[in-house]
């Protein structure tokens, strides 16, 4: 079975700094697909970015962007110019590739906050 | 295009008995999964329906279950509700995009209270 770890329950970064949250992950596929999925305090989850396994060019969104290292089963979640609105719980997830099934593995999630 | 929309938004339910939630998932999505989110045990997953038929099922008792309808849109029911039932309850639609990947979108989710 595939898990996902979180190790930091909380993160911290001032306005307009930068900010690493990390995630590992264990599967024995080699096809799969990882998430970082925003929670804010009205709970709605939100996709931020996605990567599939098979792409070996990390995953940018605007501010958002991935380091995915496959071979060590790691997928870290950069944002860059923090604002007041990152301020949110964040979830790692992983799909796998395998089959059909849309099932999501999560992680235990890091809560982000955003500092002036 | 419309997002995933579930209903009720809130519902307080009393120890014994039975509640019924509803999705509707993205336009032409027609995969949609449900997860349970509480405190102590975060996000897990409880079954996923395509095409009406469920097609993955996590580690929950029988008295969780769900289904599709022909448009897609999916219920699910807990019976005899315990206190533990407590949980925020996600809705999740999914599609395989052009590109070859997957998108996953989140409903606003339904709170559950039991009392």
């Amino acid at each position: 079975a595939q898990t996902v770890t979180q190790s930091q329950p909380e993160m911290s970064v001032q306005e307009a700094e930068t900010v690493t949250l990390s995630c590992t992950y264990d599967t024995s596929e080699s096809d799969y697909y990882l998430f970082w999925y925003k929670q804010p305090p009205s709970r709605q989850m939100i996709l931020v970015i996605r990567q599939e396994a098979y792409k070996q060019q990390n995953a940018t969104e605007n501010r958002f962007s991935v380091n995915f290292q496959k071979a060590a089963k790691s997928f870290s979640l950069k944002i860059s110019d923090s604002q007041l609105g990152d301020a949110a719980m964040y979830f790692c997830a992983y799909r796998s590739g395998t089959g059909t099934a849309s099932k999501l593995t999560f992680g235990t999630g890091t809560r982000l906050q955003v500092t002036l | 295009k419309a997002g995933v929309t579930q209903t009720p938004r809130y519902l307080i339910k009393t120890r014994g008995q039975q509640v019924t939630l509803s999705c509707s998932p993205i336009s032409g999505h027609r995969s949609v999964s449900w997860y349970q989110q509480t405190p102590g045990q975060g996000l897990q997953f409880l079954f996923e329906y395509f095409s009406e038929t469920q097609r993955n099922k996590g580690n929950f008792p029988g008295r969780f279950s769900g289904r599709q309808f022909s448009n897609s849109r999916s219920e699910m029911n807990v019976s005899t509700l315990e206190l533990g039932d407590s949980a925020l309850y996600l809705c999740a639609s999914s599609a395989r995009t052009s590109g070859g990947s997957y998108e996953q979108y989140f409903g606003p989710g339904t709170r559950l209270t039991v009392t």
